[in-house]
């Protein structure tokens, strides 16, 4: 069965310093992979995705994932966290050979950017 | 585009009662998922529906159940509401390319459901 997790919590760092909000899955086929964030008292916003192609995907506000298969890894970044950037951030993963055609959410990652 | 649109924000019901939510998905789109989220549990997968047929189901009990119309629109019913079934519902507008599973999905607000 496919699964997602989100080694953090929390994650705190300084506004201005560079952040990254783990992500870890497991799926039997090829994986889609998703980020979301979502903000006190509104929905999901989509960040990004990986479908296939380069490892390194940019999405908005300046946030990009790299997807390592060998590590079924999907981590978050972005070089410079603005105090903005505070917010809950989930993970998703699609196996898109499953016969589960769910999406399933990691837990969620609370971020703190310091000012 | 208008985006996502999830009736009624708000809800305030005591046990026993039902309560049906309504979510309007982005123009063109003919899928809709529907998720639960709580603070403790997260967000759970309850169903998604594709051109008014259920595509798939999450582990929840009988008591909750959706349905498609034919102009992409989505509801769920809760009955026999319990204290648990307090959380915020989440509706998605599921962007499906052709001859592919879903791709991205976009959120509406949410329905925040209180029972009492």
């Amino acid at each position: 069965a496919q699964s997602v997790a989100q080694p953090e919590d929390q994650v705190n760092v300084a506004e201005g310093n560079p952040l990254t909000v783990k992500c870890t899955y497991s799926v039997s086929g090829n994986p889609y992979l998703f980020w979301y964030v979502q903000y006190p008292n509104r929905g999901l916003q989509f960040l990004l995705k990986y479908i296939t192609g380069d490892n390194l995907v940019k999405g908005s506000y300046g946030f990009e994932a790299e997807f390592n298969k060998s590590q079924t890894s999907f981590h978050l970044k972005k070089p410079s966290a603005l105090v903005s950037d505070s917010a809950l951030y989930f993970c998703a993963v699609r196996d898109i050979r499953g016969r589960d055609d769910k999406i399933i959410f990691g837990k969620g990652t609370r971020l703190h950017i310091l000012p | 585009k208008a985006g996502v649109t999830q009736t009624p924000r708000y809800l305030i019901k005591t046990r026993g009662q039902q309560v049906t939510l309504s979510c309007s998905p982005i123009s063109g789109h003919r899928s809709v998922s529907w998720y639960q989220q709580t603070p403790g549990q997260g967000l759970q997968f309850l169903f998604e529906y594709f051109s008014e047929t259920q595509r798939n189901k999450g582990n929840f009990p009988g008591r909750f159940s959706g349905r498609q119309f034919s102009n992409s629109r989505s509801e769920m019913n809760v009955s026999t509401l319990e204290l648990g079934d307090s959380a915020l519902y989440l509706c998605a507008s599921n962007e499906r390319l052709s001859g592919s599973r879903t791709d991205t999905q976009y959120f509406g607000p949410g329905t925040r459901l209180t029972v009492l």
